[in-house]
């Protein structure tokens, strides 16, 4: 069984400082991994993906996430972050053949002037 | 092509009536997942289909809960006798097969209200 754990569920910040939001991940098989974004009464929307090779993913709008498997995280960063990055961010986890994502329970990004 | 797309947006209904969402998937995706989502919780995976087929359901579907895609087209999720803990966002995506991790589509979602 697969199972997502976002160790955050509130990150607060303020305007052109760094953020991370955490991921934690618990897979018996190889994983496709996810971080998705989510705006007041959106549907959700991709920011990026690792499915192999390089372990440091780039996505949309200046993000980006490390894959660790020995770790089993999948955490998000981006270096300075704007009042429009306020929204609901969830990761992913897939598996390698496709099929259902298991999300964790998400993470709520404030962005503070 | 515009996305997926569901309909409707808001869905306001009494306790015990049958309500009924649409899903329209892009249109060369065959795979297509239908997610609950309450406040302040992540998606969960309550069924999916490629093409016209069922091919996974989840425990969360109980016998009250159904869902139909006849032609691999657009698909729909029946709720019968709806009761209070119905009230959630249900979201929609699709993706092609092999999806091979390439993502899927969401659709903006069917916000439904019991009351």
């Amino acid at each position: 069984a697969q199972s997502v754990t976002q160790l955050d569920s509130q990150v607060p910040v303020f305007e052109e400082a760094p953020v991370e939001l955490r991921c934690n991940y618990s897979s018996s098989v190889s994983v496709y991994l996810f971080w998705y974004v989510q705006y007041p009464n959106q549907g959700l929307q991709l920011l990026l993906k690792y499915l192999s090779g390089s372990t440091l993913v780039k996505g949309i709008n200046g993000f980006e996430a490390e894959f660790n498997k020995s770790q089993t995280s999948f955490h998000l960063r981006k270096p300075s972050v704007h009042i429009s990055d306020t929204a609901e961010y969830f990761c992913a986890v897939g598996g390698d053949q496709g099929g259902k994502l298991i999300f964790g329970q998400g993470t709520e990004l404030s962005v503070k002037p | 092509d515009t996305g997926v797309s569901q309909d409707p947006r808001h869905k306001i209904t009494k306790r015990g009536q049958n309500v009924t969402f649409r899903c329209d998937p892009i249109s060369e995706h065959n795979r297509l997942y239908w997610y609950r989502q309450t406040l302040g919780q992540g998606p969960e995976f309550l069924t999916y289909f490629q093409n016209e087929a069922q091919l996974e359901k989840s425990r969360l579907l109980s016998d009250r809960f159904s869902a139909e895609r006849p032609k691999g087209s657009f698909s729909t999720l029946e709720i019968q006798r709806t009761e209070q803990g119905d009230s959630a966002m249900y979201l929609c995506a699709s993706s092609p097969s092999p999806d091979r991790g390439g993502g899927y589509t969401f659709g903006s979602g069917t916000r439904l209200t019991v009351v």
